[in-house]
């Protein structure tokens, strides 16, 4: 199994405060991934990065940021969290080369209340 | 704007018989097409992958079928067994150098003993 390891696992939280969420990979693969899923939309790109302080945005990244300040970390923040960004979070890693097959963590269970 | 469209929320297939999971795309600039497969409270794990510039490839009991005319892509499990209950995502990758993945809502596919 890939080395990707997600934290927490799970968290509740309250509207309005600020949450991070940590995925850390010991693979050295350049391109990190944050997706949400949630049912009827599959999963959703939020945010990714293609090396260290490089990132771009996905298709749902509102009320999101990320930062990658060394090649093993990526982390995903709610500046304010709010109801609608109770999901399920998944980090995911590839190296870029072939088929690019990207490793998924085991995801974090984020629910605002 | 969904990019890769998988229209068939769930299936039931008996054991021993094919499943079919079908994807549409818009996109032609993708250049890979991914097949993943996640059971519940796991991470999205890789099962097959193609090229656009093939129709076809095959891992055992898993081929994925590429019709890039009618942006169309099948994958086939034969013979199905209860272990491969799970739900699937077609996902695609976008040509250039930020490898930005996208999935599509995906297929719960049921396979009955």
């Amino acid at each position: 199994d890939a080395g990707i390891t997600q934290s927490p696992r799970h968290k509740v939280t309250e509207t309005g405060t600020p949450v991070t969420l940590r995925c850390h990979q010991t693979e050295n693969h350049r391109y990190m991934y944050w997706y949400r899923q949630d049912p009827g939309h599959g999963l959703r790109l939020i945010h990714y990065s293609y090396g260290v302080k490089d990132t771009d945005k996905g298709e749902v990244s509102d009320g999101y940021s990320v930062s990658r300040s060394k090649t093993e970390d990526f982390l995903l923040t709610l500046e304010s969290a709010t109801s609608s960004q109770t999901s399920v979070y998944f980090c995911a890693i590839s190296s870029g080369t072939g088929s690019t097959e990207a490793f998924f963590g085991q995801g974090t269970r984020l629910t605002v209340v | 704007d969904q990019q890769v469209k998988q229209n068939s929320p769930s299936l039931s297939v008996q054991e021993g018989r094919i499943s079919i999971l079908n994807c549409d795309y818009t996109n032609s600039m993708f250049d890979y097409f991914l097949w993943y497969k996640k059971y519940p409270a796991e991470g999205p794990t890789f099962l097959i992958s193609i090229s656009s510039i093939k129709d076809k490839n095959e891992d055992g009991r898993f081929t994925v079928f590429l019709n890039k005319s009618a942006k169309h892509l099948s994958l086939h499990i034969v013979p199905s067994q209860p272990g491969d209950s799970a739900v699937y995502f077609c996902a695609a990758r976008s040509s250039g150098g930020y490898q930005k993945v996208t999935f599509g809502t995906g297929t719960k596919l049921q396979v009955i003993p």
